[in-house]
């Protein structure tokens, strides 16, 4: 597509319970990161994928938080045990090259634990 | 570690005013600066962008300086129009990562409302 997808739009899931966010980068982008936004905050940057491998990490907040990108395209966000303090609205952005600063940001997904 | 504190919205302005939505940042290494902009509906847009000190980054009328003397990247728009109300967000990105969008310290977001 023309732009960053992401899917779904809005999740709904109970306290406990295991979800997985899907994030459809621009074809062809190298780059793919993760951000959370929380209401009222800014995003907070999550995880930053070049390829296949996670070349940052360090914004995933504990270990309930995983991202594959397997074949260095479509990648997915993995939420196990979720918290009610995980909802927010989860974020997927992807570049061009290393050295590109722009990055191009999906709609995002929307996250409620309820 | 880094942080970037911006005006509190929402703002309020009629068209054809004068906008500064300002912007100040704390970073330990020499950052790229970024506006970037959220229309209603959308997903997040750069608006603009500096890379060291004194550059000016501008796009659609917008303009913000990046100041290392006051720490500042300050955005401006001489004549607002209705269509540019939207949330904006000010945003650091430290150069140890390489740039790109790997570790984007971003304000909380500034809502801009235009009326006619």
């Amino acid at each position: 597509g023309a732009g960053v997808s992401q899917t779904p739009s809005n999740k709904v899931t109970e306290k406990g319970k295991y979800v997985e966010l899907r994030c459809d980068p621009i074809s062809g982008h190298t780059a793919l990161y993760w951000y959370r936004q929380s209401l009222g905050q800014g995003p907070e940057f999550l995880i930053y994928f070049q390829g296949t491998g996670a070349a940052d990490d360090s914004g995933l907040p504990n270990d309930r938080f995983f991202a594959v990108r397997p074949e260095g395209s479509v990648s997915t966000l993995k939420i196990q045990r979720t918290e009610r303090g995980d909802s927010a609205v989860y974020l997927c952005a992807s570049s061009g090259t290393l050295a590109d600063t722009e990055a191009f940001f999906g709609q995002g997904t929307r996250l409620t634990v309820v | 570690g880094d942080s970037v504190t911006q005006m509190e919205g929402p703002v309020t302005l009629s068209e054809e005013a004068f906008l500064t939505i300002n912007c100040t940042y704390t970073a330990t290494g020499y950052p790229s600066l970024f506006w970037y902009v959220q229309y209603p509906g959308e997903g997040l847009q750069l608006l603009l962008k500096a890379t060291k000190a004194d550059d000016k980054g501008s796009n659609k009328g917008f303009e913000a300086t990046y100041r290392k003397e006051t720490t500042s990247f300050h955005l401006e728009k001489g004549s607002v129009q209705v269509s540019d109300s939207a949330v904006y967000f000010c945003a650091l990105s430290d150069l140890r990562s390489g740039g790109g969008a790997d570790g984007l310290t971003f304000g909380k977001g500034t809502h801009l409302i235009i009326q006619p």
